[in-house]
């Protein structure tokens, strides 16, 4: 089964940049899309289509996605960004997710 | 703005049948442009694609789910449902319905989810 890798976590002081990745075999060659998910809340799309914000998400989100790896970068990052990021892609028609990357804002 | 909420037991017994449904209002459950997804969360963990269904009733399965797994559709309740059999204490989980966005370009498609329900958390225990 198609498998999509994410670091455990992800450290960054404030106003620094955070790049979050994501690994899978081809990846390059799907789409992927990100989520952010704070402590008991529900997922929130953040990235689609590899690197289209939804309206009302910030400039500070962007993706990209080639080869291997997408990459979420946080820029600018700000204490309301620590959360939970997934990415998620489909292998033909099976949803796939990442393992979960948690952002620390130190 | 479109919205869905989760319902159904919060308790399953092993073995037993667990059954939710999604209410989407704001929008229709038929538009042409959307399906309608599941996803579950185990405590602590990640999350995880359960499976999928258009307003015409086709369906795509997670394939270590698709077993146990049944999706149906009701649109004259802009409703969905799932259910899931013979459960066992590893899918106790918080259950999410939201809506699955595609764009087809010329080699692959892009799917995402968006928006999410609140999840509705089911345990499994005797």
């Amino acid at each position: 089964s198609y498998e999509l890798t994410q670091p455990p976590s992800v450290s960054v002081s404030p106003g620094q940049t955070a790049t979050i990745t994501c690994s899978g075999d081809k990846l390059g060659d799907k789409y992927a899309c990100w989520y952010q998910q704070k402590p008991g809340q529900s997922p929130v799309l953040v990235i689609y289509q590899d690197n289209k914000r939804p309206s009302g998400i910030p400039e500070r989100f962007s993706g990209s996605n080639s080869g291997n790896t997408a990459t979420l970068t946080i820029s600018g990052t700000q204490a309301m960004d620590e959360a939970d990021y997934y990415c998620q892609a489909w292998d033909s028609t099976t949803g796939v997710f990442g393992t979960g990357t948690k952002v620390t804002v130190l | 703005q479109l919205q869905l909420q989760e319902s159904g037991p919060g308790l399953v017994k092993p073995s037993e049948t667990l059954s939710l449904t999604c209410t989407v209002s704001g929008g229709s459950i038929s538009s042409r442009s959307y399906h309608w997804g599941w996803i579950r969360q185990p405590p602590g963990k990640g999350l995880e694609w359960i499976g999928s269904i258009y307003y015409s009733g086709s369906t795509s399965y997670n394939a270590s789910l698709k077993s146990r797994v049944t999706i149906s559709v009701d649109t004259s309740k802009n409703q969905f449902s799932l259910k899931l059999s013979s459960v066992t204490a590893a899918d106790t989980a918080v259950y999410y319905c939201a809506r699955q966005q595609r764009f087809i370009a010329a080699s692959h498609t892009a799917n995402w989810f968006d928006p999410w329900g609140q999840g509705t958390l089911v345990t499994v225990s005797s």
